[in-house]
């Protein structure tokens, strides 16, 4: 069985640029969450989505953003990119929402110069 | 505030020592506290518990949850040079939040 799949795997932008990142879920996975680490700090919770609706967002402004497609992959979107949003993004997906085990991708690299 | 606090932020042990993470959360509504083993980029699943008192075991691995105390510890017994990694506690709590502490780093050197 695949795993969770995330693309792509680096990403170098530069500021005020726009960043699109994938993720697609395992098979039969509902619910898509996406965090952000950054260099020296843990994971922070971004975004959580099940059934295409978006559940929960974290602390994080506007700009990060993104969406559920009715095959269950998500896209997160980061607009007017900033230096600090370097970090690796990381995906999960669950079968049900929020209190089972979550299965996490690889990772996408984002550096911002 | 909601808050998850891990102990120690790090650890440096010899290969064969036990090691004990610990996870204390400030929540409302609890309802979950899952371990994760970080070693490059993706977290790997180690248990989820949601009872107190209710031992979870994998090998040479344990956690224990302690729901009036409000904290989780992770047993990692004959530590090997592979568990060396960041372990992490995430806490999700009232209808739909989630929560990650910052982690513990453990070094395992032979």
């Amino acid at each position: 069985e695949a795993g969770v799949t995330q693309s792509p795997t680096h990403l170098i932008k530069t500021r005020g640029q726009q960043a699109t990142l994938r993720c697609s879920p395992i098979s039969g996975h509902t619910s898509v969450y996406w965090y952000q680490q950054a260099l020296g700090l843990g994971l922070q919770f971004l975004l959580w989505y099940d059934e295409g609706e978006e559940r929960n967002r974290g602390n994080f402004p506007p700009r990060f953003s993104g969406r559920q497609f009715p095959n269950y992959s998500s896209e997160l979107n980061v607009n007017a990119l900033e230096l600090e949003d370097s970090a690796l993004y990381l995906c999960a997906s669950s079968s049900t929402s929020g209190f089972n085990e979550q299965f996490f991708g690889p990772g996408t690299r984002l550096t911002v110069l | 505030e909601d808050k998850v606090v891990q102990s120690p932020l790090s650890l440096v042990v010899h290969e064969g020592d036990t090691v004990t993470l610990n996870c204390s959360y400030e929540v409302t509504n609890f309802r979950s506290l899952l371990w994760y083993k970080q070693e490059k980029k993706a977290p790997t699943f180690l248990f989820m518990l949601t009872s107190s008192g209710i031992e979870k075991k994998s090998g040479r691995l344990s956690s224990i949850l302690d729901k009036k105390e409000l904290f989780s510890i992770l047993n990692i017994t004959a530590t090997q040079t592979g568990d060396s990694a960041i372990y992490l506690c995430l806490i999700s709590y009232n209808t739909d939040k989630l929560i990650f502490g910052t982690g513990t780093r453990l070094q395992v050197f032979p």
